[in-house]
């Protein structure tokens, strides 16, 4: 079973479309998060949920929504999609309460190309 | 804000090689180091982690780091290389308290030759 999996794997859209990654974890995990890996492979977080409340929200466009019906799920949505947008972004989870590490098991991210 | 730091952009060995990967971080308090494995084409995977205890920390595939804390680093050793090894190696730090917010270095690409 994989443990965080994101839907779709791969994504090719023309600008000003609005696209929408989704991510489930299976492993009982507290936190979610959605990174973005650019083509130099550098890495940011976006946004952190626990227990379904946004606890971090780095500075992203207003265009990028996220939301966390249950905290096994976090999905991601993109309106009016640019060319800077085109990256891999990758879905994560950690346990953070109960005296967790916080470790955090990413999925295997959904490359998103913008036309 | 913190930061992290990884040095070497690109290296280049060759199998049984001897690996050390640069990571710096700044931040004034108590922090959680983590080295991640990007495969190529991948997801990012766990090489290891420091929490506290022993500053050398080993992980799998023969991995271990260690965290000087005068010096603020966290560098990622391997004694000898495999050609498996190719991948990108990402250092990352957190703050230990407050939000589990994990800031990443830039990475570091190491091909590994036969």
């Amino acid at each position: 079973d994989t443990a965080v999996s994101q839907t779709p794997k791969y994504l090719v859209t023309q600008m000003g479309n609005d696209k929408s990654i989704k991510c489930e974890q299976n492993l009982g995990h507290d936190t979610m998060y959605w990174y973005k890996q650019d083509s130099k492979k550098f890495l940011k977080i976006m946004f952190s949920y626990n227990n379904k409340e946004l606890i971090i929200n780095e500075t992203v466009p207003n265009r990028f929504s996220p939301k966390s019906p249950d905290k096994a799920h976090l999905n991601l949505h993109i309106n009016s999609l640019e060319l800077g947008d085109s990256a891999v972004y990758f879905c994560a989870s950690s346990q953070t309460s109960g005296g967790h590490t916080g470790e955090l098991f990413f999925g295997e991210g959904s490359r998103l190309t913008v036309l | 804000a913190q930061s992290v730091s990884q040095h070497n952009h690109h290296v280049i060995l060759s199998e049984a090689a001897s690996l050390e990967l640069g990571c710096n971080y700044s931040y004034g308090g108590t922090v959680n180091l983590f080295w991640y494995v990007q495969y190529p084409g991948q997801h990012l995977q766990l090489l290891l982690k420091y929490f506290s205890g022993d500053p050398l920390v080993k992980g799998i595939k023969g991995f271990e780091a260690e965290f000087i804390k005068s010096k603020f680093s966290f560098n990622l050793r391997k004694p000898s290389v495999q050609w498996s090894d190719t991948a990108e190696y990402f250092c990352a730090v957190k703050n230990a308290g407050g939000y589990n917010k994990l800031i990443f270095g830039a990475g570091t690409r190491l091909a590994v030759h036969p």
